[in-house]
C-alpha cells in the first residue's frame, strides 16, 4: 500500500449506530488531518494531529471523536450522527510543520469515505 | 471575509486549449503558501502546484502554472493544452504563516475555496 488509504470507501449508517472511519498513511509523515466535504461547501478542516497530539479541533461536535494511536493511523469514531453529517470525509497527511518549518508542507489526501446518515 | 474565493462555479474549455481558474485570497500574514488541488469524481484530492508568498517566480509544474499577483492577492491556475482527463473539481487553498506559532494550535491548517468544476469538451 502506498500513499494515504481510507476505509471504508462508502458507509451508510443510522442515527443510532456507532461506526469508525480509518485512515492510514505510508509516507512517513507526522501530521494527519480530517476534513469534511459537504455538497456545495468548501472543505472544512475538522481535526489536526501533529506527532499524535491533537493540535486543532475546529469546533467539531462531540459526536465525532478522533483518535490517533500513532503517526501512521488516524480514526474518526462516529456516534449518534445526524443526516446533515452526510458528506465525504477526507483524511490527509503531511510532514510536520513544527519540524520542517515554512509554509510548504504539501498535504497528501486519501480517497475519502462517502458517509450517508439515514 | 472569506479567506479564499473562487468566483467561477463552473468552467468549460475545448480540448487542447488553455484555461485559467481564478483564485483570490485574503491574509494579513507576510508568510503564506498557496496550493491548487484537483479532485476527480473518485473523490481523492490531488496536489497540483504550490506558490510561496516569497517566491518571485510564478510556479510551474508541467502543464500547470500559477499566475501569482501578490499585490492583487490573486493566484490563478493556468492549465495549458487541456485534456479530457482534466475534467474535475479544482480547489485553491492557502496556508498562513501564523499557523506555525510555537505551541500553536493550527499546525498545517489549509483553508480551501469553494472550488471550480472544469469540464473539458472534445
Amino acid at each position: 500500500e502506498t500513499g494515504v488509504t481510507q476505509t471504508p470507501r462508502h458507509l451508510v449508517m443510522g442515527m443510532t449506530n456507532k461506526k469508525s472511519l480509518k485512515c492510514e498513511q505510508h509516507l512517513g509523515h507526522n501530521a494527519m488531518y480530517w476534513y469534511k466535504q459537504s455538497a456545495k461547501k468548501p472543505l472544512e478542516l475538522m481535526f489536526v494531529y501533529n506527532f499524535k497530539e491533537q493540535t486543532e479541533n475546529n469546533s467539531v461536535p462531540s459526536r465525532f471523536s478522533p483518535e490517533c494511536p500513532n503517526s501512521s493511523h488516524l480514526f474518526l469514531h462516529l456516534h449518534t450522527l445526524q443526516p446533515e453529517d452526510s458528506a465525504l470525509y477526507l483524511c490527509a497527511s503531511s510532514a510536520s510543520p513544527s519540524t520542517s518549518g515554512g509554509v510548504y508542507n504539501e498535504q497528501f489526501f486519501g480517497p475519502g469515505t462517502r458517509l450517508t446518515v439515514l | 471575509a472569506q479567506k479564499i474565493t473562487q468566483t467561477q462555479p463552473g468552467m468549460f474549455v475545448q480540448e487542447k486549449e488553455a484555461v485559467t481558474l481564478d483564485c483570490t485570497y485574503d491574509t494579513s500574514d507576510q508568510s503564506y503558501g498557496l496550493f491548487w488541488y484537483k479532485q476527480p469524481s473518485s473523490g481523492e484530492m490531488i496536489f497540483l502546484i504550490y506558490q510561496g508568498s516569497y517566491d518571485e517566480q510564478n510556479a510551474t509544474e508541467g502543464r500547470y502554472s500559477l499566475n501569482f499577483q501578490k499585490a492583487r492577492k490573486s493566484a490563478n491556475l493556468v492549465i495549458s493544452a487541456s485534456q479530457l482527463g482534466d475534467s474535475a473539481m479544482y480547489f485553491c487553498a492557502m496556508r498562513e504563516g501564523g499557523s506555525f506559532n510555537a505551541g500553536g494550535t493550527s499546525y498545517g491548517k489549509l483553508t480551501f475555496g469553494q472550488g471550480t468544476i472544469l469540464t473539458v469538451h472534445p
